[in-house]
């Protein structure tokens, strides 16, 4: 079973507006990273937020993580077009040894 | 820098017939990685290596094998293909603890 699971599956805004996605995972973590992948692309590395922090930024991202939870959230501010895109959580949990456990991910459409 | 790579980027196979697919890293990461994605789904491990000459099982190791003969090169065999095992498959590489950097893809299909 996949150790995190995002929410929702699919998601579809207009440009200009924030989207949010959530991120739910089941055992201890050392982090939890959210990826971005275009159609037919590679991932690429957005934010990596450790155990012991709450909440970090970068750009228009936001990422919240709550352990009491087992939860963390992506915020895109001020969504573009160019951020159509897949979004993944990956969790590096404590019992797995610097392997990463990807969720689904959430795929966000940004309408022009 | 070059990053990640992969070679093929595509490739057809029948049924039973073997390839490897090759990675490579230029940034002197010790840990590499092997994943397949299918079809609206997200990454599975295959296969890992935490340094040169190492190598360990992920969550779907079956069906592959892989090699790690030089730090900078990761290679993923696939001895009797199947069609189960049409999917995209993905290197990545990263220092340990901290964000993996992946390669384009490959895009496999068995018939």
């Amino acid at each position: 079973s996949q150790q995190g699971e995002e929410d929702p599956q699919a998601l579809s805004i207009q440009e200009g507006e924030n989207a949010t996605m959530n991120c739910s995972y089941k055992t201890s973590i050392n982090n939890l990273q959210w990826y971005r992948q275009n159609s037919g692309r590679g991932l690429v590395h957005l934010i990596l937020i450790r155990s012991n922090e709450r909440e970090k930024h970068s750009g228009r991202l936001r990422v919240t993580l709550d352990t009491s939870k087992k939860s963390s959230s992506l915020l895109i501010t001020a969504s573009r077009a160019a951020d159509t895109a897949s979004y993944f959580c990956a969790t590096d949990a404590e019992a797995a040894g610097n392997k990463l456990t990807f969720g689904g991910g959430t795929r966000v459409l940004v309408k022009p | 820098n070059a990053g990640v790579t992969q070679t093929p980027k595509f490739r057809v196979l029948k049924t039973g017939q073997s390839m490897t697919l090759l990675c490579a890293q230029d940034m002197n990461h010790e840990y590499m990685y092997w994943y397949r994605q299918d079809p609206g789904m997200g990454l599975r491990l295959i296969h890992y290596s935490v340094g040169e000459g190492t190598t360990a099982k992920g969550e779907v190791p079956d069906g592959y094998n892989v090699s790690r003969l030089k730090k900078q090169n990761f290679l993923l065999g696939l001895e009797s293909a199947a069609p189960s095992q049409t999917s995209v498959y993905f290197c990545a590489s990263s220092a340990p603890a901290v964000e993996q950097f992946f390669g384009p893809g490959t895009r496999l299909t068995v018939l």
